[in-house]
């Protein structure tokens, strides 16, 4: 099956910094990313859609200059929580679509922690 | 807007017992998915249905398409230690790629 790999798995930073999440699909190229946001015992929620080559697309109430996110290439797309602050903290995950009939591959998760 | 609800949230047995979770779509699907997260793990897609009634094994897991492509279930025989975690169903928003989670039921399996 398809391999997204995420980089990092965890994070640690002090309130006001701001952090980089990679999302890399290993064997295949995808040309669209998404970025999921899943707070303990709750369901994935959707962030936004990053697109290769264009500007991501994002779902209501999520604020686009704090959660930059770049889709440089077919395989890579990255997430900058800019500003970060306790309220961010959560765990983040990219999921890529794998070509053909629509099923999502998933990273293994970045768990961000906001001191 | 479009949701998919899952029932029940949780779900406690024995080893040996069957699990069955039910998800439920307001809106008509093109088709429906499964995943699993396992605790401490990221969702890991189980399958697709994409045609009306239809039904699908893998293993132990039988999870079928409602005829209104509204609703599915997973239904897992003789639970085991290894089938604890959250399962998910989802749908895609509309006609497009983007899909909507349900809550997940998250099973745990007494040994």
């Amino acid at each position: 099956g398809a391999v997204v790999s995420q980089h990092p798995s965890w994070v640690i930073c002090k309130s006001g910094t701001s952090v980089k999440i990679e999302c890399r699909s290993l064997d295949f190229q995808a040309t669209t990313m998404f970025w999921y946001r899943q707070f303990p015992k709750q369901s994935l929620m959707l962030m936004a859609t990053s697109n290769e080559g264009s500007k991501a697309t994002y779902e209501q109430g999520v604020e686009k200059d704090k959660f930059l996110i770049n889709h440089a290439s077919l395989t890579l797309s990255t997430l900058t929580v800019t500003s970060a602050h306790p309220e961010d903290s959560s765990f983040y995950i990219c999921s890529a679509s794998w070509p053909g009939p629509l099923a999502l591959f998933f990273g293994p998760g970045t768990r961000l922690t906001v001191l | 807007g479009q949701q998919v609800m899952q029932i029940p949230q949780y779900q406690h047995v024995q080893e040996g017992e069957d699990f069955t979770t039910y998800c439920n779509s307001s809106t008509t699907l093109s088709n429906i998915q499964w995943y699993k997260q396992r605790p401490g793990g990221h969702p890991v897609f189980l399958i697709q249905l994409v045609k009306s009634g239809e039904v699908k094994k893998q293993k132990r897991l039988t999870f079928q398409f409602g005829e209104a492509k509204k609703n599915s279930s997973l239904h897992i025989t003789a639970t085991q230690t290894t089938d604890v975690g959250t399962y998910f169903c989802a749908g895609p928003r509309g006609g497009s790629e983007k899909l909507v989670f349900g809550k997940g039921t998250k099973l745990t399996v007494n040994p």
